[in-house]
């Protein structure tokens, strides 16, 4: 167990609609990073943030956007949800020199 | 822009040794990190480099040239379990974590 919590695990709905994914980092870790991983893909990088102001940003869709809580949870959403936003989500957390911890992932899937 | 590659899939035999090259472009460097992961699972840590030399952990070691921008992961004893993909990923510029594409490894009787 990583420490990192996502849910829900599975998410099923149909293109057009908005979805919000939830993580919560392992205690003491003040990032949070998200990732997405299409099928038979590599990891591709949307964007972290650090103790709740963003830090990073990668080739994250204007359709997405994310934020982090002042409890450091996270959230990601994906609206107006096309078929090619069928994915894992991944959101990981770490700390300075530690390497990143993931939780297990959401699926999503699009209709 | 940041650049990793590794080869997309190795195969190899149960109780061999394997091989798995990573070499990479990036700006600023901080750590190289690699992560086994099973298909449709999460990511699990293997190793970190950060300085120049071989790392072991067990049946895997981890070997890192700054100057070369060259690391690899060394599985010795191999296992079916170890049938997986391997993540190399640089720590870069702001605590980022890129990962390169990824290599399916499949161990064979």
């Amino acid at each position: 167990d990583s420490g990192v919590t996502q849910t829900p695990k599975h998410l099923i709905t149909a293109t057009g609609q908005r979805v919000t994914l939830r993580c919560s980092p392992r205690s003491g870790d003040l990032s949070v990073y998200w990732y997405q991983q299409s099928l038979d893909q590599g990891l591709q990088f949307l964007i972290q943030y650090y103790n709740g102001e963003e830090r990073a940003k990668g080739n994250i869709l204007e359709r997405f956007s994310a934020q982090q809580f002042p409890d450091l949870h996270s959230e990601l959403n994906l609206s107006s949800l096309e078929l090619g936003d069928s994915a894992l989500y991944f959101c990981a957390s770490g700390s300075p020199n530690s390497p990143l911890h993931f939780g297990n992932g959401t699926r999503l899937t699009v209709t | 822009g940041q650049n990793i590659d590794q080869p997309t899939e190795m195969t190899a035999t149960e109780g061999a040794i394997v091989q798995i090259n990573c070499t990479y472009q990036t700006s600023g460097f901080n750590g190289l990190f690699w992560y086994q992961q099973h298909a449709g699972e999460a990511p699990t840590f293997l190793s970190y480099n950060v300085l120049d030399g071989l790392e072991e952990k067990g049946r895997f070691s981890s070997f890192l040239s700054r100057s070369k921008g060259y690391s690899y992961l060394l599985l010795k004893e191999l296992q079916m379990k170890d049938s997986a993909s391997y993540l190399c990923a640089v720590r870069h510029a702001g605590n980022m974590l890129t990962f390169g594409g990824g290599t399916r490894l499949m161990v064979k009787p």
